[in-house]
């Protein structure tokens, strides 16, 4: 079974900090890779796809993707208490147990 | 207003009763899915549909089947085989059925056992 990895957290962070999220994937042959926010009790939401290697910037989101590590990442620059939710990494159609993140004012 | 729909918000099932959760789309989207989340879990793949009359398993598919009759439409029933099913069932769709293809999600049915 292919498999996609987050660390559970909680991640806390400081009103105006980088938060930044990790991802690892068991597929090579994976293409395509999104980060979704999920507040409590609600669907995800599309935050940031991303499908070469490098880096892509969308406001304060930061997505990276190294296929060679098998990693992604997500960085949330000058964090807010909006941003505390839990964040699902997927790969392709599977996704990770998720990383909730706590921004404290 | 484009969107997905889920019925029920909440739905409650009985010892040995099928259930059915209903997904609508007006996206005009190909594809079409099935996850349940669990606590602390994440998203598990049910079963998927990328074109009508058609549709795959995911990875937890037991206790659970599936119609794509419609485009718009992707109803899952739970069956009585399914022994733990209180969760939270989300539906999602996406433009094409490519795994590289974004999918957007319905507001979830939150399935409890009595």
């Amino acid at each position: 079974q292919k498999e996609v990895e987050q660390n559970s957290g909680p991640l806390s962070v400081p009103e105006g900090a980088i938060a930044s999220l990790n991802c690892t994937y068991s597929d090579r042959g994976s293409q395509s890779f999104f980060w979704y926010r999920q507040y409590s009790g609600k669907s995800p939401e599309l935050i940031m796809s991303i499908y070469s290697n490098g880096d892509k910037e969308d406001g304060r989101f930061t997505a990276q993707l190294n296929k060679a590590s098998q990693y992604v990442s997500l960085l949330i620059r000058d964090s807010q208490p909006s941003d505390s939710a839990t964040y699902l990494c997927a790969v392709s159609m599977r996704f990770g147990a998720g990383t909730r993140l706590t921004v404290k004012p | 207003d484009g969107g997905i729909t889920q019925s029920p918000k909440y739905l409650f099932r009985k010892e040995g009763q099928n259930v059915t959760l209903s997904c609508e789309q007006n996206l005009n989207h190909d594809a079409m899915y099935w996850y349940r989340q669990d606590p602390g879990q994440g998203l598990r793949l049910i079963y998927y549909s990328q074109i009508v009359n058609d549709f795959q398993k995911g990875d937890i598919a037991e206790g659970y089947s599936v119609s794509r009759e419609k485009k718009e439409s992707f109803p899952l029933t739970v069956t009585s085989a399914q022994k733990n099913p209180t969760a939270f069932y989300l539906c999602a769709s996406s433009i094409g059925a490519r795994p590289q293809e974004t999918q957007y999600f319905g507001p979830g049915t939150r399935l409890l056992v009595l």
